[in-house]
């Protein structure tokens, strides 16, 4: 089956503890993404990957780090989280072609105290 | 600035009656337009799109319109029906490489049955 998945799917964590949130598509799709989504905001996006070793910073992506190292998998770093980084984070993934059809995983509850 | 705006948070339709989500755009440089339903705990999933060379894109009951002149394009449901119930997030991606994808905040759509 075709799918985004994430993990872990909640996550509850204090000031400062390093946490990654990790990415995976079985698609062989070039381009990955990730968002936060807030209350009256939508979607934002933190960091987009065209393909393997090139990543570059959304409309958010302060506080956050990602990594490209193979196709499949587009982890979502936060160094020193803080409370403002609570959200809920989707994952998204494309072809790197035609139009912008992004096939989304499950989400991501964050959640810092 | 909020590039893409969805000013009704939600909206409740009668089972079987039509539903309307609009969708206001600022940035002309927006070409292509896609609506996403979403349902608690699950992502995004693609509903349908529109490129700015067209002024209508029908998909069995869901239709979108969309008006260049205005900035606005809306999304018809008809009939409308309980499992419609949802968030619905209109985006807009521009033409460069990345094609990246900008989102409205969304509304809430309630079918009454």
């Amino acid at each position: 089956e075709a799918q985004v998945t994430q993990n872990p799917r909640y996550l509850i964590t204090v000031t400062g503890k390093k946490l990654t949130v990790t990415c995976s598509q079985n698609m062989n799709h070039e381009y990955m993404s990730w968002y936060r989504q807030d209350p009256g905001l939508g979607l934002r996006q933190i960091y987009y990957s065209m393909n393997v070793e090139v990543t570059d910073k959304g409309d958010v992506p302060e506080g956050y780090k990602v990594s490209r190292k193979e196709k499949r998998n587009f982890p979502l770093i936060l160094e020193s989280p803080s409370p403002n980084q609570t959200s809920l984070y989707f994952c998204a993934s494309r072809t790197s072609g035609g139009y912008n059809e992004q096939f989304f995983g499950p989400g991501t509850r964050l959640t810092v105290l | 600035d909020q590039q893409v705006k969805q000013n009704s948070p939600s909206l409740s339709v009668q089972e079987g009656r039509i539903s309307i989500l609009n969708c206001d755009y600022t940035n002309s440089m927006f070409d292509y337009f896609l609506w996403y339903k979403k349902y608690p705990a699950e992502g995004p999933t693609f509903l349908i799109s529109i490129s700015s060379i067209k002024d209508k894109n029908e998909d069995g009951r869901f239709t979108v319109f969309l008006n260049k002149s205005a900035k606005h394009l809306s999304l018809h449901i008809v009939p409308s029906q309980p499992g419609d119930s949802a968030v619905y997030f209109c985006a807009a991606s521009g033409s460069g490489s990345a094609r990246q994808l900008t989102f409205g905040s969304g509304t809430q759509l309630t079918v009454l049955p």
